[in-house]
C-alpha cells in the first residue's frame, strides 16, 4: 500500500500562497496522486489530482517531484474558505489511501 | 446532477445491535467505495464495489460487510457493534478507470453507545 506523509498542521496569512508538502515514498509508477481537502462536518472534497506532471485548475496547483516521492499542493492565493484538512492520496484504481491530513488555518 | 447521498445522517445504536448504512452514487458511476474516518485513525478504506462485485477490501473485520444492487446503489452493515465503531462512515462514487476521481457524500455519523 502506498503511504503518504503529510506535516499534521500548517499556518498562511490571508492572500498569501500556501505550500501544502506530501510524501509517497512508496508510490508505484500507475498510481495517480489526489489531493481533497475536507470542512467540518462535510465529505472530503475533490482538490486536484496528477500522476506525473504538474497540473492546474481553479482551485490549486499540484506540483509532483521527477521521481514522483512527493508532491505540493500549492493554493495560490490563500482565502478564509480554504481553512480545512487537507489529504494527500495515492490510487491503485479506485482504492484510494489517505494519510491523516494536513490541517490548514488561515489568519486574516 | 445530484451528488452522493448518504442515508441516514446520524444514529445512535448499542452495543451488540447492527447497524445498516445506504449509498446512492452519483448518476453513472457504477463503482462505490466506503471509509471509515475517526479522529485517532483518519479515513481509512472499507471496500469497493463494483457491477455488484467486491472489489477491493481494506483491513477490517468481517463485521464489516457491504453489497452493491444492479443500479449500483450500496450498503455497508456493521453486526455486534462496539464502542469503537463509532465513526463517520463515508461513501463515495466513481467512474471507472485509472485516475478517476472519487466524489464523497457528507456521511453518515454513527455513535455506539
Amino acid at each position: 500500500d502506498a503511504k503518504t506523509t503529510q506535516p499534521n498542521s500548517m499556518e498562511s496569512n490571508e492572500e498569501e500562497p500556501v505550500h501544502l508538502p506530501c510524501n509517497h515514498s512508496t508510490i508505484s509508477g500507475t498510481d495517480y496522486i489526489h489531493w481533497y481537502r475536507q470542512l467540518p462536518s462535510q465529505g472530503p472534497e475533490y482538490v486536484i489530482h496528477g500522476l506525473t506532471s504538474n497540473v492546474n485548475n481553479r482551485m490549486a496547483s499540484l506540483a509532483i517531484a521527477e521521481d514522483r516521492k512527493s508532491s505540493t499542493l500549492i493554493l495560490h492565493r490563500a482565502t478564509l474558505r480554504d481553512a480545512a484538512v487537507y489529504y494527500c492520496t495515492t490510487a491503485t484504481g479506485n482504492q484510494f489511501y489517505f494519510g491523516t491530513g494536513t490541517s490548514l488555518t488561515v489568519i486574516p | 446532477k445530484a451528488g452522493v447521498t448518504q442515508t441516514p445522517r446520524y444514529l445512535i445504536k448499542t452495543r451488540g445491535q447492527q447497524v445498516t448504512l445506504s449509498c446512492s452514487p452519483i448518476s453513472g458511476h457504477r463503482s462505490v467505495s466506503w471509509y471509515q474516518q475517526t479522529p485517532g485513525q483518519g479515513l481509512q478504506f472499507l471496500f469497493e464495489y463494483f457491477s455488484e462485485t467486491q472489489r477491493n477490501k481494506g483491513n477490517f473485520p468481517g463485521r464489516f460487510s457491504g453489497r452493491q444492487f444492479s443500479n449500483s446503489r450500496s450498503e455497508m452493515n456493521v453486526s455486534t457493534l462496539e464502542l469503537g465503531d463509532s465513526a463517520l462512515y463515508l461513501c463515495a462514487s466513481s467512474a471507472d478507470g485509472p485516475g478517476n476521481t472519487i466524489y464523497f457524500g457528507e456521511g453518515s455519523w454513527l455513535t455506539v453507545v
